[in-house]
């Protein structure tokens, strides 16, 4: 079975500082694994995802994931942060059998105190 | 590239009543997603497509929810006899290989 956490439903920081939101996942083979943002009103759009290779991915809106196996742990980093980045962030996981499928984390509220 | 559409973006109906939900893919992409968001039971995935062709819908409501996939241009979703649990907002998702790109949402309220 295949599962993800975002154990942290809130978190609260103050422009400038860095952030750094917790994924973990479960599952028994080599997962994909990626980071969504919506924004209030919004839908989801694609941040970064880790497929192979290099264990710290970059993506958009300068925002950086680190892929650990060891504790299978995928968290999404940021510094500095903007109040701009104030957003529901979601982590999610794909087989890469070739089923596309995700399961995705409950989310985490994100708030940048200007 | 428009991205993702999805209409109608917002939609209400009576309990009882029968929505249809439409979404379009980004052209040339293989593979269409539904997903459920609500406040209390967040993302829930629902069906996919690939090439057309029902893959897995191991997310659908037995009863009442349906989804198709005609052409490669647009899907539907189905949903029979609306009951006040079915409110939420319905995110299409269309992809190539792996990465997922979300609609707006169909935001449907069942009165």
């Amino acid at each position: 079975a295949q599962s993800v956490d975002q154990p942290d439903a809130h978190v609260t920081l103050s422009e400038g500082a860095s952030l750094e939101l917790r994924c973990s996942y479960s599952y028994s083979a080599a997962p994909y694994l990626f980071w969504y943002v919506q924004y209030p009103g919004q839908s989801l759009q694609f941040l970064l995802k880790y497929i192979t290779g290099d264990t710290v991915v970059k993506g958009t809106k300068g925002f950086e994931a680190e892929f650990r196996k060891s504790n299978s742990s995928f968290n999404l980093k940021k510094s500095p942060a903007h109040w701009s980045d104030s957003a529901k962030y979601f982590c999610a996981l794909e087989g890469g059998t070739g089923n596309y499928k995700y399961v995705f984390g409950a989310g985490t509220r994100l708030k940048v105190i200007a | 590239n428009a991205g993702v559409i999805q209409t109608p973006r917002h939609k209400v109906t009576g309990k009882g009543q029968e929505a249809t939900l439409w979404c379009e893919p980004i052209s040339g992409h293989s593979a269409v997603f539904w997903y459920r968001q609500t406040i209390v039971q967040g993302l829930e995935f629902l069906t996919y497509f690939r090439n057309q062709a029902p893959i897995d819908d191991s997310g659908m409501p037995k009863e009442r929810f349906s989804a198709q996939m005609p052409n490669q241009s647009h899907s539907t979703l189905k949903i029979q006899s609306t009951q006040p649990q079915d409110s939420a907002v319905y995110l299409c998702a269309s992809s190539l290989l792996d990465t997922q790109y979300f609609g707006p949402g169909t935001r449907l309220l069942v009165l």
